[in-house]
């Protein structure tokens, strides 16, 4: 069974610093690309950033960019974000997805994000 | 980017009845190269993450009944829910994957009428 396991979330003051992590059980984590999607309070869902399934790129809205760095490390299966400089606008739950994948006819590997698995994601709070 | 913008804002429809949620793209989410439509809907329960339900427009994901269909092409999509049950109170979000940022629609809330 796909699992995947966010912790890292808490209270935080406006300029401050935190780190997620999202623990991922029950598939070759290293083979998915994997993202983060935030959800503010009572507000829809927005696509936060991504990653390559070998940690070589890595892709952001112009929202976070610059102060967001995702990342990973397959060996422990685990996906990161590390969030700096945050605003009281940042204040959302924090998911981690899995984003599905296809080989076309001539075997060549097709990014196709729409998310699988969901993990139940972790709030974070900027307010002073 | 991508906007992508549903109707209605709500919905409120009997047991056993249809629902019918449209989404829209500002701009055309059909690859050519492969004819697919880059686009899922999603259904999100109070306290719980998204769960998919559609993807490529119309591909139902294993384990969603069958009571869920995506049709459309190009900017105009639909989700259709036939014989509404109780446990499909949720709001729906359609999501396009086709570019970065990937974006979602507003969601739309449905309840029972």
């Amino acid at each position: 069974e796909v699992q995947l396991v966010e912790s890292g979330g808490g209270l935080v003051q406006p300029g401050g610093s935190l780190r997620l992590s999202c623990a991922a059980s029950g598939f070759t984590f290293n083979t998915y690309w994997m993202h983060w999607v935030r959800q503010a309070p009572g507000r829809g869902l927005v696509w936060v950033s991504r990653i390559e399934s070998d940690g070589s790129t890595a892709t952001y809205a112009d929202s976070v960019k610059g102060r967001f760095t995702i990342s990973r490390d397959n060996a422990k299966n685990t996906l990161y974000l590390e969030m700096n400089s945050l605003r009281a606008e940042d204040t959302a739950m924090y998911y981690c997805a899995r984003a599905q994948h296809y080989y076309d006819s001539r075997g060549y590997f097709r990014n196709t994000p729409y998310f699988d698995s969901w993990g139940q994601g972790a709030l974070v709070t900027v307010s002073s | 980017d991508i906007v992508m913008t549903q109707s209605p804002d709500s919905l409120a429809v009997s047991l056993g009845e249809r629902a019918t949620i449209n989404c829209k793209s500002s701009q055309s989410i059909l690859y050519s190269s492969n004819n697919k439509n880059y686009l899922a809907w999603y259904q999100q329960k109070p306290g719980q993450p998204p769960r998919l339900l559609i993807y490529w427009a119309s591909t139902r994901e294993s384990g969603v009944p069958d009571r869920f269909s995506g049709s459309g092409s190009g900017t105009d999509f639909t989700l259709t829910i036939t014989s509404l049950q109780a446990e499909d109170v949720a709001v729906y979000y359609c999501q396009q994957y086709y570019s970065t940022p990937y974006t979602f629609g507003q969601g739309t809330q449905l309840e029972i009428k």
